[in-house]
């Protein structure tokens, strides 16, 4: 099947670390993705990695990928309320980068 | 750089009418994409359109239709409402290359989407 499964809603406090995950199902997929989209808006992409890498860092992100389990996982550092918004993992359908399949979403509330 | 625009913002339809929703892509990229997002779901793919053919549809009927124009910009049509079609519609552009490598993935930029409420 296609489908990709996320936890629906986390909760933390602002300044703690957030970690959202993410179960996905093509093993064939080049690339996976996490998406935010802030009320009322469209999609942004945070940030991808390549199917071979293990882990990616960017700034107050940081990707890991067990591609064995097909487990992708999000964490942001030192979260701000800025951060509040809901949170798609993506994977590239049957390897072509530019088809998408999106899970379900997370939304994340920071806490002051 | 001009981002992905999309037009009209909001709609209202009733079950039966046909609605278009525009698209035009950001500078430089030459493919399209559409997504529809039911209220508290992920987008779905509907459909990609590439030097103006369809290249790639999801599991949507045919009264989902689109058009891609030269100067890249697309529409989708959606004839015979339903109150199921009610959603979010996304459009992305890219810019159609192979994927490969750790430099080749092909991202999406989104527009802010046309949100239509068919009753």
């Amino acid at each position: 099947g296609e489908d990709v499964e996320q936890s629906l809603f986390l909760s933390v406090r602002e300044g703690d670390s957030s970690v959202i995950n993410c179960t996905y199902t093509d093993s064939s997929s080049t690339y996976l993705y996490w998406y935010k989209q802030e009320p009322g808006a469209g999609l942004q992409l945070l940030t991808y990695i390549f199917s071979n890498m293990d882990m990616k860092q960017d700034q107050r992100l940081t990707v890991l990928l067990n591609k064995k389990d097909k487990h992708l996982s999000l964490r942001i550092a030192d979260t701000q309320t800025g951060d509040s918004a809901i949170y798609f993992c993506a994977e590239s359908w049957g390897g072509a980068t530019n088809k998408l399949i999106f899970g379900t979403g997370t939304l994340l509330a920071v806490q002051p | 750089e001009t981002g992905v625009t999309q037009s009209p913002t909001h709609l209202i339809k009733t079950r039966g009418q046909q609605v278009t929703l525009r698209c035009s892509s950001q500078s430089g990229h030459n493919t399209v994409s559409w997504y529809q997002q039911a209220l508290g779901q992920g987008p779905q793919f509907i459909f990609q359109y590439y030097r103006e053919e369809e290249n790639g549809r999801g599991n949507f009927p045919p009264r989902f239709s689109g058009l891609q124009f030269p100067n890249y910009s697309s529409e989708l049509n959606v004839n015979a409402l339903e109150l199921d079609d009610s959603a979010l519609y996304l459009c992305a552009s890219s810019s159609a290359r192979g994927s490969g490598g750790t430099s080749g993935a092909n991202v999406l930029t989104f527009g802010a989407g046309s949100r239509l409420t068919v009753l």
